[in-house]
């Protein structure tokens, strides 16, 4: 069983779409984070949430914890944000994360 | 990235042969962890620390070790490397500010 959910797992868009990830997630968490992997590429934290809403540029995080839900949104999409999306949790019960397997975001121009 | 830097980039070992990665961090942040990344399985934990010489498995351990003499430093060492630790490996430092966490350039290991 899986902690973190995902969904969709995969996603095309054409540019300039409005694009939802969504993430659910099935323990108590101190905090949640949003990141993002380009192809061949590091890993970057875009946001961490443990309440409400963020909001970065184009991107903008929101969590809902008595739903244990959380959404990544992207307005106005561009090929460059082509890439997966993880989510992952921090266990009220520890410091590591729980990793969703991640959303594989494919912006068409 | 900012602040953590990953040794070697890429690397190509035979089975059988010891392997030491090397995470550096220049921010003195208490929390250093290494995971490994495969398709199908995304990211996984290998190993964590809370400290120097303060270190706790996680949930891929076997077969790696780690070490923490300095608070810059974390290496994972794999004592006997086998082809089925070939992956992406990727340090990462909780900076407690408010992206929560920095991950290093990642580390790709072939073992052949």
């Amino acid at each position: 069983k899986n902690e973190v959910e995902q969904s969709p797992q995969n996603l095309t868009a054409q540019e300039g779409e409005f694009i939802t990830i969504n993430c659910s997630y099935s323990v108590g968490i101190s905090a949640l984070h949003w990141l993002q992997q380009h192809p061949g590429g590091g890993i970057v934290s875009l946001f961490m949430l443990s309440s409400g809403k963020k909001k970065h540029g184009r991107l903008i995080a929101t969590i809902n914890i008595q739903e244990k839900h959380s959404s990544l949104h992207i307005t106005a999409s561009h090929p460059r944000d082509s890439a997966v999306y993880i989510c992952a949790v921090v266990p009220n019960t520890g410091n590591q994360f729980y990793f969703g397997t991640g959303t594989s975001l494919t912006v068409i121009p | 990235d900012a602040g953590i830097t990953q040794s070697p980039r890429h690397k190509v070992t035979e089975t059988g042969t010891p392997v030491t990665l090397r995470c550096h961090q220049t921010e003195n942040h208490r929390y250093m962890y290494w995971y490994r990344q495969d398709p199908g399985h995304g990211l996984r934990l290998i190993h964590y620390s809370y400290g120097v010489k303060d270190t706790d498995k996680g949930e891929v351990s076997d077969g790696y070790s780690v070490s923490r003499s300095k608070t810059e430093d974390f290496l994972l060492t794999l004592e006997s490397a086998t082809s089925s630790q070939t992956s992406v490996y990727f340090c990462a430092i909780n900076t407690a500010n408010d992206y929560g966490y920095t991950f290093g350039s990642g580390t790709r290991l072939t073992v052949v």
